[in-house]
């Protein structure tokens, strides 16, 4: 069974990069043909994609977020990470990582961590 | 972009029947998922590929796409039923996943 595990500073100031991992036991992130995904939820809102990682190291992200977000994969450590750069009280909310199996659908997703930004 | 619309709220009486839809722009076309949140927790994945459950997930589950709609229903309908679900597609234009804003399910 396939686990995955967010971790991280739960508090980053204002302006900072915000950087997260997501661990995955039960398995190896290189095998099968699955994208690895970040997703996040401000508090009482919906569900936001924010991007997304093949172990080739292809990725794809969110248009609105572009700019700032950069997801790269360990696969010697069986991890993908998130970075998000100068951020703002806005991007406070519960980060998820996920995988995306063969039909786009989300099958496997972390706990989930929240992050506050405030300084 | 794809855009997903789902009513904000529904609610049932237990052991009723609770339709959730899931409006998009010819989404019968594309393979709609749908998510159970429960407050806390991560989603959990309840239909895939329009109609298919994961293991664990109970057959009161089900789901159907058609046209411009695609459906969540939840028979026999349980207080632990009560959550937020999220409907999902895959945005082949623009190669990321699209969720609908979420419908609250309350159970009377």
């Amino acid at each position: 069974q396939v686990q995955l595990q967010e971790s991280g500073p739960g508090l980053v100031k204002p302006s900072q990069t915000l950087s997260l991992t997501c661990t995955v036991s039960g398995g190896s992130i290189s095998s099968g043909s699955f994208f690895w995904s970040w997703i996040r939820q401000p508090a009482g809102k919906g569900l936001e994609w924010i991007g997304r990682i093949y172990t080739s190291g292809s990725t794809n992200y969110n248009p609105s977020l572009k700019s700032r977000v950069t997801i790269s994969v360990d696969t010697s450590k069986n991890q993908f990470s998130l970075k998000l750069s100068s951020v703002t009280a806005a991007d406070t909310a519960v980060y998820y990582c996920a995988r995306v199996g063969r039909f786009g659908e989300l099958g496997y997703w972390g706990q989930g961590t929240l992050v506050t930004v405030s300084s | 972009s794809y855009v997903l619309t789902q009513p904000p709220s529904v609610s049932v009486a237990p052991g009723k029947t609770a339709r959730i839809t899931c409006g998009g722009n010819n989404i019968g076309i594309k393979s709609v998922h749908w998510y159970q949140q429960k407050p806390g927790q991560a989603p959990v994945l309840v239909i895939y590929y329009d109609s298919d459950r994961p293991s664990g997930i109970p057959e009161r589950f089900s789901g159907s796409n058609s046209g411009n709609t695609a459906t969540l229903t939840i028979s026999r309908v349980e207080a632990g039923d009560e959550a937020d679900y999220y409907c999902q597609v895959w945005d082949s234009s623009s190669d990321h996943p699209v969720f609908g804003g979420g419908t609250k399910l309350t159970v009377l």
